[in-house]
């Protein structure tokens, strides 16, 4: 299995709205990644977890709730989000954080619109 | 974090090679140049990526200058499916560390014509 899933692949949500993306890979990585990308613009980095820890939060926005369960799977929380917070919301995993020696992979992401 | 220069965009006959380039003048010995594509409606795609020595793999090669402040990633043949947007980005060496992060520029725009 060398994917990333990402489910569901479109969510429309109201703004008073709690919903989760969903995040699975089986290859055994123990780096997986969140991204939000808005339409013509390249992706930008949310969160960053390494042994099922949060490593790096870009100071994002706290209606934005990422959860790490276990070494397969990552959730990200979305609670009271706003109409600008529409936009391709990609995961991505890779074997370890900081090795420059493997490439991460990409799932298809999750169409958010917020409404 | 040391950055990278690309064209806005560019154009390529069916069939024939692409040579997109890349400036990355501040690069540093820890500097690994790694290239990603995207396709419309997915998300990105490891191509491949080096340190000094050229490499090679089935997708793509990347030509790395010898002071490593530029390169180029060649499509030997480019077909209707390698139109996307591909993106150099520069990942540091930092193995466990707490700041390395994979950043992503604005990329050249590859329109491939039949």
């Amino acid at each position: 299995d060398t994917e990333v899933t990402q489910t569901p692949k479109h969510l429309v949500m109201g703004m008073t709205n709690k919903k989760s993306l969903k995040c699975e890979q089986h290859m055994g990585h123990r780096a997986m990644y969140w991204y939000k990308q808005k339409a013509k613009k390249p992706p930008e980095l949310m969160f960053v977890y390494s042994y099922e820890k949060l490593s790096i939060n870009e100071s994002v926005p706290s209606r934005f709730s990422p959860e790490c369960p276990n070494s397969s799977l990552l959730n990200l929380h979305l609670h009271a989000l706003q109409p600008e917070d529409s936009a391709l919301y990609l995961c991505a995993s890779s074997q370890h954080r900081g090795d420059p020696n493997y490439g991460y992979t990409f799932g298809s992401g999750t169409r958010l619109t917020v409404v | 974090d040391a950055k990278t220069t690309q064209p806005n965009s560019m154009e390529s006959n069916e069939e024939e090679p692409v040579h997109l380039p890349c400036n990355h003048s501040t690069i540093s010995g820890t500097d690994y140049i790694h290239w990603y594509r995207q396709l419309p409606s997915q998300g990105p795609e490891y191509v491949i990526h080096g340190l000094t020595s050229n490499v090679n793999n089935r997708m793509a090669s990347l030509a790395i200058a010898e002071d490593r402040k530029s390169s180029t990633l060649i499509l030997h043949r480019a077909t209707l499916r390698d139109a996307a947007v591909y993106y150099c980005i520069l990942y540091t060496a930092n193995y466990g560390g707490a700041t390395n992060k994979l950043i992503f520029g604005t990329g050249t725009l590859l329109a491939v014509q039949p």
